[in-house]
């Protein structure tokens, strides 16, 4: 079994950068593709990157993902912050014992 | 356009069960993929429940296995989920899914609450 844990949250200025780290408890991070989804308040969740590093059609390309094995983790970065980026965000994997797995969950706040 | 909408009992008492169906337009299940459930406790985060093919091959959250079953409606384009023995614990919005390449989920319906009080 494994877990995915994300900080609890993450603040910064528009215009700026942030990276949201999502790391696997056991088991290697690249063994299955990692997605991440945006929730904004009260709406379901959309898919921001999937398959580790790819962006759906309509997402902008200020969003990017990354697998990183010396730490286990992945990371969503978001550069040239918007108000509208404000929102939680989960990352998710998948484990044939587990089935799939999702992250705790990240708060990002656009100061 | 793939849409989900998810309808069904808001409210359900503990120890009965939790009924939910999803509809899928502008794309036909017996084309293909899986098609999901996930939840999210409020204020908390996503828990997947499960997921079924348009065959009717299912698989499970091991930790809802025994109270879950999920079944698919190839002549109504649409899946169901049953969660059996509720209690307040299952109080969720509980959303339904398009499952792709056995990775993402993408889209999702809106959500539909589903409280569980007497």
């Amino acid at each position: 079994n494994f877990m995915l844990t994300q900080p609890h949250s993450v603040s910064e200025s528009p215009g700026k950068t942030v990276t949201i780290s999502c790391t696997r408890s056991s088991g290697s991070i690249a063994s299955n593709y990692v997605q991440w989804y945006q929730q904004r308040p009260g709406s379901a969740p959309t898919t921001v990157i999937y398959e580790d590093n790819q962006r759906p059609s309509g997402v902008p390309d200020r969003f990017s993902g990354s697998i990183d094995s010396s730490s286990n983790s992945a990371s969503l970065t978001i550069s040239g912050l918007k108000t509208e980026d404000e929102a939680d965000y989960y990352c998710q994997s998948y484990d044939s014992s587990m089935g799939y797995v999702f992250g705790t969950g990240t708060k990002v706040t656009v100061l | 356009q793939v849409q989900l909408q998810e309808s069904g009992p808001g409210l359900v008492k503990p120890s009965e069960t939790l009924s939910l169906t999803c509809t899928v337009s502008g794309y036909s299940i017996s084309s293909g993929y899986y098609w999901g459930w996930i939840r999210q406790p409020p204020g908390k985060g996503l828990e997947w429940i499960g997921s079924i093919y348009h065959s009717g091959s299912t698989y499970y959250n091991p930790s809802l296995k025994s109270r879950v079953t999920i079944s698919v409606d190839t002549s109504k384009n649409q899946f169901s989920l049953k969660l059996s023995s509720v209690t307040a614990a299952d109080t969720a919005v509980y959303y339904c899914a398009r499952n792709i390449a056995a990775n993402w989920f993408d889209p999702w319906g809106q959500g539909t609450l589903v409280t569980v009080s007497s």
